[in-house]
């Protein structure tokens, strides 16, 4: 069966220190692989979406970027945070078959200082 | 831009009583998603509607697409205190993209 892990789980960074979120998915080849940011008890805001290595596309622009250097991991990261970047970050993966539904780690909560 | 707006945002009741919530827009879905999120925690799939007029069970929750496929409801019979959490639904439009609604924060006070 699938797996997705996220670390870490909490982070406390001040501001402009850098940031670095790691996702990764065990039990399936070539996911599609996501990073969504959530705002208290709100819904979900799409930040990058990647279809293979190397592969990244940006939804919303920021001080944030990913990376994916091997097929089943995928990176978030930032240079300096900025105040604004606090949020709970999940990661998901989508599923092959069926309809496009999306497997969610249990997400990084992320505040910024 | 694709919508999906839920409704109500926010919803508190009492152990036993029922509820629904809505999910509507304008636009058509090819499928439409619920996922049930807890505190802390990433959100879970409950099911996929994907035929227009679909009714699904999952025990004491029932989940319709519309005939239109703009829209859906989730109906929760009898709710429970484990109910409680933050009900998201997701359309899939027609680039395969999932629209996501904002959210309705349900509490199942004991």
């Amino acid at each position: 069966s699938q797996t997705i892990h996220q670390w870490p789980a909490t982070l406390v960074q001040p501001v402009g220190s850098p940031l670095s979120l790691e996702c990764t998915v065990e039990g399936t080849s070539n996911p599609n692989l996501y990073w969504y940011r959530q705002a208290a008890g709100r819904g979900l805001q799409l930040l990058f979406y990647s279809v293979g290595i190397g592969q990244i596309s940006s939804e919303v622009p920021q001080n944030l970027s990913a990376s994916r250097p091997q097929d089943r991991q995928f990176i978030l990261s930032s240079k300096k945070l900025l105040l604004s970047d606090s949020g709970f970050y999940l990661c998901a993966w989508r599923g092959v078959q069926g309809y496009y539904e999306q497997y969610f780690g249990p997400g990084t909560r992320l505040t910024v200082t | 831009t694709q919508l999906l707006e839920q409704s109500p945002q926010f919803l508190s009741i009492q152990e036993g009583e029922n509820l629904t919530v809505y999910c509507n827009s304008s636009s058509v879905f090819s499928s439409l998603q619920w996922y049930r999120q807890e505190p802390g925690e990433g959100p879970v799939l409950l099911v996929t509607v994907v035929t227009g007029g679909e009714v699904k069970k999952l025990k004491r929750l029932t989940f319709q697409f519309g005939d239109a496929r703009k829209d859906s409801s989730l109906h929760i019979t009898a709710a429970q205190p484990g109910d409680t959490g933050l009900y998201l639904c997701a359309g899939l439009n027609s680039n395969y993209q999932l629209i996501w609604g904002a959210g309705t924060k349900l509490i199942i006070k004991p």
